[in-house]
């Protein structure tokens, strides 16, 4: 079975920082594009970063651009989230998803870890 | 920056045909994808490439895509129908999200 598990999330003031993980199993995940969405309570989704199969690409969304950093590690079949200068604004459940990218959707996500920027 | 417009809610009879649309600058020329999300849960795919169904969802979800608009049916639709749906689609790599609607079945 595919499975992605996030995990890192907590309370954290703001300006501090998070680092979130998702490892993924039932998929080779090396193979994949990787992304991160983010849904602030009681919101919609908001597409935050995503990073090709080699890691050779990175992308982000404007508002955590310079803040946020996507990486990944191959070999243990993980995806993370470095998140610095955290605003209130980042409060949100944070997913991770693979993507298929030549039929450009997110087909496995998982069930999302929680974010919360407050002092 | 690229942007998707969706109705914030859309309620439907149960039996009936919901449709939800999603509108944005030459959509038509985009593939969308769909997304439902229950309270509580991660989204699920129901469409992607504007028509196609992914393994497991049922006949009663189908797209369409032309213009400025994609639009979500739902025929028959029942009360496990009832939930959040989100338009989807890629401004070169980066994902655009709707912002969402709310379907209510009553």
């Amino acid at each position: 079975e595919m499975q992605l598990v996030e995990s890192g999330g907590g309370l954290v003031q703001p300006g501090g920082s998070l680092r979130l993980s998702c490892e993924a199993s039932g998929f080779t995940f090396g193979n994949y594009w990787m992304t991160w969405v983010r849904q602030a309570p009681g919101k919609g989704l908001e597409w935050v970063a995503n990073i090709k199969e080699d890691g050779s690409e990175k992308n982000y969304v404007d508002s955590v651009k310079g803040r946020f950093t996507i990486s990944r590690d191959n070999a243990k079949n993980s995806l993370f989230l470095q998140m610095n200068s955290l605003r209130a604004e980042d409060t949100a459940v944070y997913y991770c998803a693979r993507v298929l990218w030549s039929q450009g959707y997110m087909d496995v996500w998982g069930k999302g870890t929680t974010v919360t920027v407050s002092s | 920056s690229y942007e998707l417009t969706q109705p914030p809610s859309v309620s439907v009879s149960p039996g009936q045909t919901a449709s939800i649309s999603c509108s944005g600058d030459k959509l038509g020329d985009r593939y969308v994808s769909w997304y439902q999300q229950k309270p509580g849960q991660s989204p699920v795919v129901v469409i992607y490439q504007d028509t196609k169904r992914p393994s497991g969802i049922p006949e009663r979800f189908s797209g369409s895509n032309s213009g400025n608009t994609a639009t979500l049916t739902i025929s028959g639709t029942q009360a496990m129908d009832e939930a959040d749906y989100y338009c989807q689609a890629w401004d070169t790599s980066a994902a655009i999200f709707g912002g969402g609607t709310k379907l209510t079945v009553l």
